[in-house]
């Protein structure tokens, strides 16, 4: 079966210092993978999504960055974290196609100060 | 723009009982999946069930079911002999284009009393 992880599950990191959030995903090769922020009590916001490896798709403009490193490893990255930055990140796959299922870590709250 | 709608932001549901969360969206697709996700206070989100838009039969999943309104672009979702566990913000979301980025409703925070 499949699993997927993300570290670290908390983060506290005072403003202008850098940035690495990591997921992976066990049990399906070639998928696709998705980082999403969640501000508190509101939905869910696309950051980048990631059809193969280096190939990376950037939704919002902002100063985050992802990169794919190895097919189901997913890095979200910022070299100056701003205090807007701060959220719930959560990372999600699905099976390589238009409409599949995505499904998602458990998440890492990251907290800038 | 193609957008999502949970017009209630918040319900409250007796224990055992039934309650109704309503979704609508707007697509120019003719063939696509819809999908409802809980997160639970753990925050991490939870497929809880799938329409496929070109099937008639509405899905199910043990107590969870969809009436899914093809027309009218209405995906509502309703919970039977609600549990203390089902306590959680639940999205409603569908491929935007067909693509394969899902467009998430703003959620809906269900309350279960005992």
């Amino acid at each position: 079966s499949q699993t997927i992880h993300q570290w670290p599950a908390t983060l506290v990191q005072p403003v202008g210092s850098p940035l690495s959030l990591e997921c992976t995903v066990e049990g399906t090769s070639n998928p696709n993978l998705y980082w999403y922020r969640q501000a508190a009590g509101r939905g869910l916001q696309l950051l980048f999504y990631s059809v193969g490896i280096g190939q990376i798709s950037s939704e919002v403009p902002q100063n985050l960055s992802a990169s794919r490193p190895q097919d189901r490893q997913f890095i979200l990255s910022s070299k100056k974290l701003l205090l807007s930055d701060s959220g719930f990140y959560l990372c999600a796959w699905s099976v390589s196609g238009a409409t599949d299922t995505q499904y998602f870590g458990p998440g890492t709250r990251l907290t800038v100060l | 723009a193609q957008t999502v709608t949970q017009s209630q932001p918040e319900m409250s549901v007796q224990e055992a009982e039934t309650v109704t969360l309503s979704c609508t969206y707007d697509t120019s697709e003719s063939d696509y999946y819809l999908f409802w996700y809980k997160q639970p206070p753990s925050r991490q989100m939870i497929l809880v069930i799938r329409q496929e838009a070109y099937k008639q039969q509405n899905a199910t999943e043990n107590r969870f079911s969809v009436n899914f309104q093809k027309a009218a672009k209405s995906f509502s979702l309703k919970i039977s002999d609600s549990q203390l566990g089902d306590a959680a913000m639940y999205f409603c979301a569908y491929p935007q284009g067909g693509s394969e980025k899902l467009v998430f409703g703003k959620g809906m925070k269900l309350t279960v009393n005992p």
